[in-house]
């Protein structure tokens, strides 16, 4: 079955500081990969996706994600935090269903919180 | 582009009554939407996916009596949840995909059950 380990519940960082969000996957084939952040009062946001390809993936905000099948990975990666980014951030495997639609199975996410 | 909004955004009922969810693609036709459910401090877990014009597929142990989901045009899907008790009480989450674009959503409805 299909799931996704985000194993810290919690991260904090001090601005101007980089972070990594961890991210373990679990699926038969070659999966396809997102991150999401959420804030309060709005909807999911995607970051980033991993379909194919080349498996360092750059996203919006200045974040990127390497997809390391060997360790079934997906770890989300910024060189400087920012206090805006103080969000919750969830990872995510899209399990294909029909011609080119996908269902998407969550981990539980992981809350950053940022230092000044 | 691709707004995905939902109406409402909070919505407070009495036990035994029932709610329905909006959730609509402002600007773009959703070929297929998606009902998520979040509990505090969860993740999201996927209710149901619906395309327009044909009946939802609900994943395991989703009560389809319980959950309805409507999907009646292009742009516009809805949940309603009948007869309500205080363990629906959750947040609710749509997605809409369109044509090779992946998947965008709304903002959320927070429902309380007393």
């Amino acid at each position: 079955a299909q799931s996704v380990t985000q194993p810290d519940i919690h991260i904090t960082v001090s601005e101007g500081a980089s972070l990594e969000l961890r991210c373990n996957y679990s699926y038969g084939a070659t999966p396809y990969l997102f991150w999401y952040v959420q804030s309060p009062g709005q909807g999911l946001q995607l970051l980033l996706k991993y379909f194919s390809g080349d498996t360092l993936v750059q996203g919006i905000k200045g974040f990127e994600a390497e997809f390391k099948r060997s360790q079934s990975s997906f770890n989300l990666r910024k060189p400087s935090v920012h206090w805006s980014d103080a969000a919750e951030y969830f990872c995510a495997v899209g399990a294909p269903i029909g011609d080119s639609s996908y269902k998407l199975i969550f981990g539980s996410g992981t809350r950053l919180l940022v230092r000044p | 582009g691709a707004v995905v909004s939902q109406h409402p955004s909070w919505v407070i009922c009495k036990s035994g009554t029932s709610v329905k969810i909006e959730c609509r693609s402002l600007d773009f036709q959703a070929t297929t939407m998606f009902w998520y459910r979040q509990f505090p401090k969860q993740s999201l877990m996927l209710m149901a996916t619906s395309n327009e014009g044909s009946k939802a597929t609900y994943e395991q142990g989703v009560e389809k009596d319980k959950f309805l989901i409507n999907h009646a045009s292009l742009t516009l899907s809805t949940l309603t949840v009948t007869s309500a008790h205080p363990e629906d009480s959750s947040f609710y989450i749509c997605s809409a995909e369109g044509q090779a674009n992946g998947q965008f959503f709304g903002p959320g409805t927070r429902l309380t059950v007393l």
